[in-house]
This record gives structure tokens, C-alpha cells and sequence, in this order.
């Protein structure tokens, strides 16, 4: 059974700091990985999107990947009380997996950005 | 403004009723999907479709069914034999059918009374 595996949280921040927030997999063939925000009662929106090893940046957003250690972060900088949603971590499993590319889905972490 | 329509946003409905959820896009999109959303729970694929007249059945799929007449409309109905229907169903799509980059419609909230 392929897993994506998020700390619940909440993970709580102060206003203006940086919001780390991890995911591991099982699937050491998976291609490609997503971050997703979900506000509360909405519905999740793509914010990060990562393919190779490294770091990715867009504003504040820098996802990191590292394929060796199975794991992607999402580093989220200068945070802000409108940051706080459940972020969802979602993989792409192996192409050979003898699936059809249905995305795995982490169950999220809660961030809180305190003003 | 492109994007993916789902209506309605609130359904009430009595046990044993079927329910058809809409979902429709104009994202020229081939790929479109129907999750369900518990709390505790995370996503959960019902169907997905690659392309017109063509579907296929997620992970739980038993009591659901889903028809894709056209590339823009992806319609979800819940039947009598979805045991615990309450929930919350997102509808979502992309360009491709590679399932990474989803965009996700508003979802709808059904209530089983």
C-alpha cells in the first residue's frame, strides 16, 4: 500500500516567521509531487508543484524535494495570518507501479500563523 | 474566467434518495475527477475520466456512478446503495490525464437526513 504520511498538527507559527511543513512517501519511483492549500470549508488549490531534486521557489513558497530520503517539504517565508489552512501533500506514484497514475494524498497538516 | 462549476453547493436529502451532483468545466480539459472529502479522512478518488465516454473507477466507487457525455461535464450521482453519503465532493480536472496538477471546483456539501 503506497502512503503519503503528513504531521497533523496544528503547527503553530508567529506572524512573520518561517512555516516548515514535511511530507514523506513509500514509493521510491514516484515522479512527480504537489502541495495543495485548503482553507476550512473550501476546496484545495494548487500552490507548489516539484519534479526533480532540489529546491523550488515561487514568492514565499519553496518546496523541497529529495528523492533519496522519500521526503518534500514546503518552507513558507514572512508567514502570515492568511497562510493558515491544512496543506495537503500529494504524490504521483511510479510510472511501473501497475497503477494509473491516481495521485496519492497525504491527510494534511493544520498551520496556524498567529498575528 | 475559466473553470470548473459544481452545483449544487448544499444538498439535503432524505436516506435512500439518489442525488446527481454537476460538475462542469471550460478549462478544455481532458481529464476530469470526482473525490470525496471526510474529515480525518483526506481525499478519497471516486471515478476519473481521460477522456469522453470514458471512465474508471477510483477507490471507492461502490454506490456512485458517472457518465462523460461531454468533454466539459462530469456528473456524479450518488445512489441508495452509497451507505454513508454524507460528505463533502469535490469535482476537479486537468489538462492531461497524469492527475498531478488538479484544479478543483468549490464541492458540494451533501447531508443525508
Amino acid at each position: 500500500q503506497k502512503e503519503v504520511e503528513q504531521n497533523s498538527g496544528p503547527l503553530s507559527v508567529p506572524e512573520g516567521a518561517i512555516a516548515s511543513l514535511n511530507c514523506t512517501y513509500s514509493d521510491r519511483g514516484s515522479q512527480s509531487f504537489f502541495w495543495y492549500r485548503q482553507y476550512s470549508g473550501k476546496s484545495p488549490e494548487l500552490i507548489m508543484s516539484i519534479y526533480s531534486n532540489g529546491d523550488k521557489e515561487d514568492g514565499r513558497f519553496t518546496a523541497q524535494l529529495n528523492k533519496a530520503s522519500q521526503y518534500v517539504s514546503l518552507l513558507i517565508r514572512d508567514s502570515q495570518p492568511s497562510d493558515s489552512a491544512t496543506y495537503l501533500c500529494a504524490v504521483n506514484p511510479s510510472l511501473n507501479a501497475g497503477n494509473n497514475r491516481k495521485l496519492i494524498w497525504g491527510l494534511g497538516t493544520s498551520l496556524a500563523v498567529n498575528p | 474566467d475559466g473553470g470548473i462549476t459544481q452545483s449544487p453547493k448544499y444538498l439535503f436529502r432524505k436516506e435512500g434518495q439518489n442525488v446527481t451532483l454537476s460538475c462542469e468545466q471550460n478549462l478544455n480539459h481532458d481529464a476530469m475527477y470526482w473525490y470525496r472529502q471526510d474529515p480525518g479522512q483526506g481525499l478519497r478518488l471516486i471515478y476519473y475520466s481521460q477522456i469522453v465516454n470514458d471512465f474508471q473507477k477510483g477507490d471507492i466507487a461502490e454506490g456512485y456512478s458517472v457518465s462523460r457525455e461531454k468533454k466539459e461535464s462530469f456528473p456524479l450521482t450518488v445512489t441508495s446503495a452509497q451507505k454513508n453519503p454524507t460528505a463533502f465532493y469535490l469535482c476537479a480536472s486537468s489538462i492531461t490525464g497524469g492527475g498531478g496538477e488538479l484544479f478543483f471546483g468549490e464541492g458540494s456539501r451533501l447531508t443525508v437526513l
